[in-house]
Parts: structure tokens; C-alpha cells; sequence
């Protein structure tokens, strides 16, 4: 079931320009979402969180915005850099620490 | 300061044989869960550890079974393996209290034939 979908499995931006990763949800429980980055032979690693309490959190180039009556969020990065070229996951707290995945977006940025 | 590491990086098993992957946590926290990441998809809960209990559980089958021990170190067992538990198996820790991201290790990979 799946709880968490990123509906775009890959997205190509130039280098400067604005990437926009984009994720819904079902299940209108979830109460705290996060972006993960991954690289190739890597583990997943966080890069920002929002609680359901908020419509939008900054952490530098990176911006995540939520809307809970579209159930949506996006992540929005800033300028985009050749670095940012990874699979990026949405994810979604159930009961707290069951966390869910989206299937991941892939982005590559251009030089 | 060490982050979450994984043991074995590679394996390789056949049909029926039972496995042991390792995780220690980031240094402080006290939570390990456990994920099985397919190709191509996100990664999918299969349970998670606190104070050697586990503490919840996602949709995966008694073969799949876990331990943590009091160093929070845990282990993720699967017996009778198929081939379709040919996948990631990455470890995340965290701190039980309050809604704090989870920090993953790099990940098993693990391969039935």
C-alpha cells in the first residue's frame, strides 16, 4: 500500500536553475515528513524535515513546502548545483517513528 | 563521530539458508530500524528496535526477525531465504523521544541465488 508517492521518477534542471521535487500522501496521519538524498553506494542522508504544524521550512538552497488539504509537499533547491545530481526520497512519520518512502525522484543537474 | 555502520557490505546466499546482518548506531542514539530497499523503489520498514524490544513492525514475515543488544547495536535475521529477499538492507538510527530524522548506514546487499 503504497502510503508515499513521488509520481516522477526522474527530473533534469540546469545548473542555477530551480529543481522542484514533488510528493503526495494518503494517509492524512502522518504528521512529519522529510527529504532524504542518496547516492550511488550510499545510505540515504537527511537534508530537511517539516512538521505538520508548518507550511514551509529553509535550510539554505533547499526549501520544503507543505500543503496538508492538497496533501502534498514539494522541495524546492536553489540554486541547483552539479552536486545535487542523486535520487532524492520523500518520506513520512506514521505512529511517530514508522517511517514511509516514496519510490524517489531521480535529479540530474546539468552543468 | 562515528555514524551508523553495517556489516557485511556484500553477501551472497542461496535459496533456504538463513542470514545475520549487523548495524551499529550513530554514537547516542538509542533506536535501530531496519529497511528492505528493492530496485528501483523506496525503502520499506521491516521493524525497529528500542530497549531490546522491538517496537514496531512493518509488513514482512515472521523470517524476518531482529535483536538488539545493550550497546543499541542490533542484528536483522532472515531465515529461509527466497530470491526475492534479494535487495538493500539498510539500518537507521535514531533517539526514541520525539521526532528526529533517522541517520542510515550505507546498507548490506544482499543476494540469493
Amino acid at each position: 500500500d503504497q502510503q508515499v508517492k513521488q509520481n516522477s521518477p526522474s527530473l533534469s534542471v540546469q545548473e542555477g536553475r530551480i529543481s522542484i521535487l514533488n510528493c503526495d500522501y494518503t494517509n492524512s496521519m502522518f504528521d512529519y515528513f522529510l527529504w532524504y538524498k542518496k547516492y550511488p553506494a550510499e545510505g540515504p542522508t537527511f537534508l530537511i524535515s517539516i512538521s505538520s504544524i508548518k507550511d514551509k521550512n529553509e535550510d539554505g538552497r533547499f526549501t520544503v513546502f507543505l500543503n496538508k488539504s492538497a496533501k502534498h509537499l514539494s522541495l524546492h533547491i536553489v540554486p541547483s548545483q552539479p552536486g545535487d545530481s542523486a535520487v532524492y526520497f520523500c518520506a513520512a512519520y506514521y505512529n511517530n517513528n514508522d517511517m514511509r518512502f516514496g519510490a524517489g525522484t531521480r535529479l540530474t543537474v546539468k552543468p | 563521530d562515528a555514524g551508523v555502520t553495517q556489516s557485511p557490505t556484500h553477501l551472497i546466499k542461496t535459496r533456504g539458508q538463513q542470514v545475520t546482518l549487523r548495524c551499529s548506531p550513530k554514537s547516542g542514539h538509542d533506536t535501530v530500524s531496519w529497511y528492505q530497499q528493492a530496485l528501483g523503489q523506496g525503502p520499506q520498514f521491516i521493524f525497529q528496535y528500542y530497549e531490546e524490544e522491538e517496537r514496531q513492525r512493518g509488513n514482512f514475515p515472521d523470517r524476518f526477525s531482529g535483536h538488539q543488544f545493550p550497546n543499541y547495536s542490533s542484528e536483522l535475521n532472515v531465515n529461509a531465504l527466497l530470491l526475492g529477499d534479494s535487495a538493500l538492507y539498510l539500518c537507521a538510527s535514531s533517539f526514541w523521544q520525539g521526532y528526529q530524522p533517522q541517520h542510515f548506514g550505507d546498507g548490506t546487499r544482499l543476494s540469493i541465488l
